[in-house]
């Protein structure tokens, strides 16, 4: 079953613009991903955070997390065209080490020029 | 990083035929993992691919339906056996990093239509 599951579906933005996109997950977890793919080809990592952090940030990308919600969220700000993809948020399935990951259903996010 | 080819790219099936997907990785790696994308949809992990030993498949995923190899530390093999239109997917692999283990690299891809 799908442990994530993000909001908005899609989201439409003028470059420039800040994107918003919101993960909620169901069980435990030790950290939480972000991914990226462009049309349909592989997923490119983005960052990750880990259960005892609210925050974290790299390059244009912020993400929180709250534990008490099971929520996070992931903020791109100054948005470009090339951000244009679709985001999913991923947990490991059974949370140590390498493991498989499940997916949330992903935000699909459209930078308008 | 780990950088990961995946062949073929993409492919059109008849049905009740059988497609197998390599992937390739330019290091060893312990995990690697396989993927499938279902038009329009989110992945689901479909096996963990172990060298040396049987795959590991996530429930509703079987061994004579989607047959893994894993005969080395760099490669790795699905097979998608007697396809329907249903299998028509993106199927991914993946490995995890030598680094932070939690975070996976992902091949390109392989995306398979089945007619």
């Amino acid at each position: 079953s799908q442990q994530g599951e993000e909001d908005p579906q899609a989201l439409s933005i003028q470059e420039g613009e800040n994107a918003t996109m919101n993960c909620s997950y169901k069980t435990s977890i030790n950290n939480l991903q972000w991914y990226r793919q462009n049309s349909g080809r592989g997923l490119v990592h983005l960052i990750l955070i880990r259960s005892n952090e609210r925050e974290k940030h790299s390059g244009r990308l912020r993400v929180t997390l709250d534990t008490s919600k099971k929520s996070s969220s992931l903020l791109i700000t100054a948005s470009r065209a090339a951000d244009t993809a679709s985001y999913f948020c991923a947990t490991g399935m059974r949370g140590g080490g390498a493991d498989g990951l499940t997916f949330g259903k992903g935000t699909h996010l459209i930078i308008q020029p | 990083s780990a950088v990961i080819s995946q062949k073929p790219s993409r492919d059109i099936c008849q049905r009740g035929t059988s497609l197998t997907i390599q992937c390739q990785v330019d290091s060893q790696v312990t995990m690697m993992f396989w993927y499938r994308q279902q038009p329009g949809q989110s992945l689901t992990l479909i096996a963990t691919a172990n060298q040396g030993s049987e795959a590991t498949y996530e429930s509703g995923f079987v061994i004579d339906k989607f047959p893994i190899s894993r005969p080395n530390l760099t490669f790795s093999t699905l097979t998608v056996s007697n396809m329907s239109p249903e299998d028509s997917s993106i199927y991914l692999c993946s490995v995890a990093a030598s680094g932070v283990q939690e975070t996976q690299y992902f091949g390109p891809g392989t995306r398979l239509l089945v007619l």
